[in-house]
């Protein structure tokens, strides 16, 4: 079956680390989307790629990074220059960037400690 | 700068209908969807609007109105199920999909 898959669904980590949070998709979607949400809030942008090997930056990037080396990974790493960054993470996929629809994978629940 | 507004909250009855605004500003216009999101869950598509006017699809309809730079997502015949949130969003020219705070709809027996 054909979906958008993040993994893992609960991620807990201390203080001060790095932490990557994995999206892969096999829907052979060019565009891929992070999203932030944090508890009775919406979904931020946080970067975005229309195509492979590029992405650019969305309305919350400081302290994130991300690749797309792969069509079908777009992987997010939270770094310690993230001042507050337990939240609920998001990734979305899309056939392309003007395309309507977007498809989320069920997200990472990432808790700092 | 780019913006939606939505309410935060709703509560309607079972069997009701039930209108959901969303008003947005936005650098470059590619259209507005409705997204629904169950507690602690994926947002999933609902509807998409490019045009001005009503799309239907169901018991969930949704309009725009391009002018106004308006929409709303009207829901009938509403279910104990349909309690969830829902979350307008606009693409930009610049590929962006873009995201309102979200409107609790709270359905009740």
């Amino acid at each position: 079956d054909g979906g958008i898959t993040q993994s893992p669904k609960y991620l807990f980590r201390k203080e001060g680390q790095n932490v990557t949070l994995s999206c892969e998709q096999n829907l052979n979607h060019d565009a891929m989307y992070w999203y932030r949400q944090d508890p009775g809030q919406g979904l931020r942008l946080i970067y975005y790629s229309q195509i492979v090997n590029d992405f650019q930056k969305g309305d919350i990037a400081e302290g994130y990074s991300v690749s797309r080396e792969k069509k079908e990974s777009f992987p997010l790493t939270v770094t310690s220059a993230q001042k507050n960054p337990t939240a609920f993470y998001l990734c979305a996929s899309s056939i392309d960037f003007g395309s309507a629809e977007a498809f989320f994978g069920q997200g990472t629940r990432l808790t700092v400690v | 700068g780019q913006s939606l507004e939505q309410p935060s909250e709703v509560t309607a009855v079972e069997g009701a209908i039930v209108q959901i605004n969303c008003t947005y500003q936005t650098s470059g216009f590619y259209g507005l969807s409705w997204y629904q999101q169950h507690d602690g869950g994926a947002p999933t598509f609902l509807s998409y609007n490019a045009l001005d006017g009503l799309e239907e699809t169901g018991r969930f309809s949704s309009f725009l109105s391009r002018s106004d730079s308006y929409g709303y997502l009207l829901l009938q015949e509403l279910q104990m199920k349909d309690s969830a949130s829902y979350f307008c969003a606009v693409r930009n020219q610049g590929g962006k999909l873009i995201f309102g705070q979200g409107t609790e709809l709270s359905v009740k027996p």
